[in-house]
């Protein structure tokens, strides 16, 4: 089983900051995978940014990056150059194993930029 | 292409009614998951499906929930007699079956349900 912390309930960020978003998790797993995904106001789930627990680098997708400490078991989404649009609720998780499995989220971080 | 579509978008059900959530995952997709989204929570997991087949329905919180997926594409959640804490988004994600690689889950827009 795994559990996802994130401790931030909301941040504020002034808009083309950069802005990490905090994600500790634990499992007893060997092989998992940790992820993270965007609901905007809307409601619909959106996939940012996987990383495997095998991946020694860091994973990147454009403007997002995640900050794989495996000793610390944490996982920070970092933000590049913010946007208006960036305004939305952030989810961590993590699966066991590789693949099809259910996903475990965190209770979220509420980010609002700042124009 | 299409993505995972959900019906209704909006339920209004009173204690001890019936209902029926349906998803249309994305097509050829094999595996299907439900999650609950209390409001100011992340999704919980309730159930999988890979084709019709349930491998997975621990997270399912009685047995008033039921979900199907008959001819291994659209599924349905049904929950009977509802009560106010089944008030909820429900949400419905699909994803293709690979090898030992990340699957990325395709969420739908989720059905809203209130239960009065």
């Amino acid at each position: 089983a795994q559990k996802i912390t994130q401790t931030q309930p909301g941040m504020f960020v002034q808009e083309k900051e950069a802005v990490t978003l905090d994600c500790t998790y634990d499992t007893s797993d060997q092989s998992y995978g940790l992820f993270w995904y965007k609901q905007p106001s809307s409601g619909e789930m959106i996939f940012l940014i996987y990383q495997g627990s095998y991946d020694e680098q860091n994973a990147t997708e454009g403007r997002y990056s995640l900050n794989f400490q495996k000793a610390r078991k944490s996982a920070n989404l970092v933000i590049s150059a913010s946007q208006l649009g960036d305004s939305a609720m952030y989810f961590c998780g993590a699966e066991a194993g590789f693949g099809n499995e259910k996903l475990t989220f965190g209770t979220g971080t509420r980010l609002t930029i700042i124009p | 292409g299409a993505g995972v579509s959900q019906s209704p978008r909006y339920k209004v059900a009173k204690r001890g009614q019936d209902v029926a959530l349906r998803c249309d995952p994305i097509s050829g997709h094999v595996s299907l998951f439900w999650y609950q989204q209390a409001l100011g929570q992340g999704p919980e997991f309730l159930t999988y499906f890979q084709n019709e087949a349930q491998l997975d329905k621990s997270g399912l919180p009685s047995d008033r929930f039921f979900a199907e997926r008959p001819e291994g594409s659209v599924s349905t959640l049904k929950i009977q007699r509802t009560q106010q804490e089944d008030s909820a988004v429900y949400l419905c994600a699909s994803s293709r079956l690979q090898g030992n690689s990340y699957n990325e889950q395709f969420f739908g827009p989720g059905t809203r349900l209130t239960v009065l």
